[in-house]
């Protein structure tokens, strides 16, 4: 168990939709990251917060957005949703800023789109 | 686009041997290296993040190497179990800012 929770598990909803991903990162880190993972494309790199600012941004979709509250947990925004977003989305942690330290990887969610 | 590569796709490793398995990577603009490793229904655990050329790092039987200036990075595995039966992922950082991954060494070991 690495300390970060990922919420939920899993979501099945229809084209056109919008999801929302939830992750709290292990106590004390204030960076998460986000990440797709789907069946054609291996582990893509989507987005990083750090401590409520956005850090450093992958190859995240328009369509998608991510913030960080004040609490430190993060949320990933999926709308108009396509079958292509089909995908386990991971949220990682890591207590630094820079993307050139250890992260700790939550459980993911596997997202669904009919 | 920045490839990083990862030779070969899959391997099966009889118990008790030694193995290794590579990681290639444009070297231009490098900034860490990191290695993960990544079992079945389960998500990526860290093993290594190496930054500098001709660095080396060792977790039990795991270890890896660096060379930034050719782009390339192994990974050995000594005296394999079954419990290292994974796939072994490594993503490069580029600029500080651009994590890329390759697609993985998926290693079976067989009992």
């Amino acid at each position: 168990d690495s300390g970060v929770t990922q919420t939920p598990k899993h979501l099945i909803t229809a084209t056109g939709q919008r999801v929302t991903l939830r992750c709290s990162p292990r106590s004390g880190d204030l960076s998460v990251y986000w990440y797709q993972q789907s069946l054609d494309q291996g582990l893509q790199f989507l987005i990083q917060y750090y401590n409520g600012e956005e850090r450093a941004k992958g190859n995240i979709l328009e369509r998608f957005s991510a913030q960080q509250f004040p609490d430190l947990h993060s949320e990933l925004n999926l709308s108009s949703l396509e079958l292509g977003d089909s995908a386990l989305y991971f949220c990682a942690s890591s207590s630094l800023t820079s993307l050139n330290n250890e992260q700790f990887f939550g459980p993911g969610t596997r997202l669904t789109v009919l | 686009i920045l490839n990083v590569e990862q030779s070969p796709q899959s391997l099966h490793v009889q118990e008790g041997d030694s193995t290794n398995f590579t990681c290639s990577f444009p070297s231009s603009n490098f900034y860490a290296l990191h290695w993960y490793r990544w079992e079945t229904a389960k998500s990526p655990e860290a093993l290594f993040v190496m930054t500098l050329n001709g660095d080396e790092k060792k977790k039990g039987r795991i270890s890896a190497t660096l060379n930034t200036k050719e782009g390339y990075s192994y990974l050995y595995i000594k005296g394999s179990q079954p419990e290292d039966s994974a796939t072994y992922l490594c993503a490069s950082l580029f600029g500080n800012e651009k994590l890329t991954f390759g697609t993985g060494t998926r290693l079976t070991i067989i009992p």
